[in-house]
Formats: structure tokens, C-alpha cells, sequence
């Protein structure tokens, strides 16, 4: 099992530029969740997902937007880019009460 | 509001123990969970406890008591590679079925030799 795959690792945006976020999990897991975590801080959620075709907004969702047509992948869409999204976003999946991250997209917004 | 206050640092030394506390306010409470993550990497998850008492994986225990929204990671035997960031988290019983947790801030542990 590969787990939590995020891609890409590291991307550099300029503002008002768009980009997607790809996420995929290989186990199956009906829940899903995208956070951001800024320096020295902890994680925020930005939108999370029930199972394929139901999403809904978490703490931060200005800005974001999110599919889940399979189970397995969860993309995350960012609308014009701008410098204070500039963040580490993990991906993450669940079974019972344990989340699975993967290793997290860097992105910078100048 | 809801929140979770654990402390920003922690230092220790090699082969000592060292115990990092977690209070919470949220609405409702199903569970107090811990994670560990390394600079540059991601959170992984450490233990989780939905009953008072103790739980023991290893060098690392888990301890949580409802009555006083409270809870601890004890790690015993530090080693360096205990150097991290510990995460507390609760997952809230007034969320719903979506699993979604409530985190904390973070306590940076820097073991020393």
C-alpha cells in the first residue's frame, strides 16, 4: 500500500494564479480531509469529505474549493492564489479513529 | 469556543521521561488523540484514548481523564528521535459522523544528549 499520496511536493505560485492539489489514498477509507498548517502552528481543515460525492466546508474553506467523484482521490482547488495561502497542505484519510497523512504539498504564493 | 492548550516547548535529555499535558474545551468529546510530526514531515499518529486511563505502546503511554477534560503523552526513555512536534487532538461528539478533529497548537520536544 502507498498510503496517502500528495502531489506535486513543492510549487511556487503567482498571485492570482489557480492550481489543483492532487490527493490519492489506496485503502479504501471513506473519509478524507485537507488541512493547512502554517509555521509553528497546527493543522486547520479546509474541507472534508464523508465518502465520494459529499464534501463540506471545514474551518478555512475561503478560497478552496473540492471534488470526490472516487473514493480514492480528493483534489484540492485553489481560485486565484493568493499570498496568504501561502502554506504546507496535508491530505488526509481515516479509518476509525486514526488519520492517515500524506507527505504534504509546499506551496508558495508570491 | 473550543479549543486545546498544551505547552509550546518542552525540553529533556536523553533516557529521561517526559510528560506532555493537553486540556480541552469543546462542545462535546468522543476522544483525545496523539500525533507526532517531525520538521518537514507529516503528522503521524500516535495513540488514542476514548476511556479514562492509561494506555501503554511502548516507550510511549497515553493517559486521559473526562472529568477534567485532561489528558497526557509520557514518553519514557527519550530518545533524539523523539525530537518533534506533539499533537493533541479531540474529536468533537457534537460533530457528527465526519470524524473531523478539533487540534491543538503543538509542543515542540528538543532532546538533548
Amino acid at each position: 500500500n502507498a498510503g496517502v499520496t500528495q502531489t506535486p511536493k513543492f510549487r511556487i505560485l503567482k498571485i492570482g494564479q489557480s492550481m489543483t492539489l492532487q490527493c490519492t489514498q489506496d485503502m479504501n477509507h471513506n473519509y478524507m480531509y485537507w488541512y493547512r498548517q502554517d509555521p509553528g502552528m497546527g493543522l486547520k481543515l479546509i474541507y472534508y469529505s464523508v465518502g465520494a460525492g459529499i464534501t463540506d466546508k471545514g474551518e478555512v474553506p475561503n478560497g478552496y474549493n473540492v471534488s470526490r467523484s472516487t473514493t480514492e482521490d480528493f483534489p484540492l482547488r485553489l481560485e486565484l492564489a493568493a499570498p496568504s495561502q501561502t502554506s504546507v497542505y496535508f491530505c488526509a484519510s481515516s479509518f476509525q479513529e486514526t488519520q492517515y497523512f500524506g507527505p504534504g504539498t509546499r506551496l508558495l504564493v508570491l | 469556543g473550543q479549543s486545546l492548550e498544551q505547552p509550546s516547548e518542552v525540553t529533556a535529555v536523553e533516557g529521561a521521561i517526559v510528560q506532555i499535558n493537553c486540556t480541552y474545551q469543546t462542545s462535546g468529546f468522543y476522544g483525545l488523540s496523539w500525533y507526532q510530526q517531525h520538521d518537514g514531515g507529516a503528522p503521524t499518529f500516535l495513540s488514542y484514548n476514548a476511556l479514562d486511563g492509561l494506555e501503554e505502546t511502548g516507550r510511549f503511554s497515553s493517559f486521559l481523564s473526562r472529568s477534567d477534560s485532561y489528558g497526557y503523552l509520557l514518553l519514557q526513555e527519550l530518545q533524539m528521535k523523539d525530537s518533534a512536534s506533539y499533537f493533541c487532538a479531540v474529536r468533537d461528539s457534537n460533530a457528527g459522523n465526519n470524524r473531523k478533529l478539533i487540534w491543538g497548537l503543538g509542543t515542540s520536544l528538543a532532546v538533548n544528549p
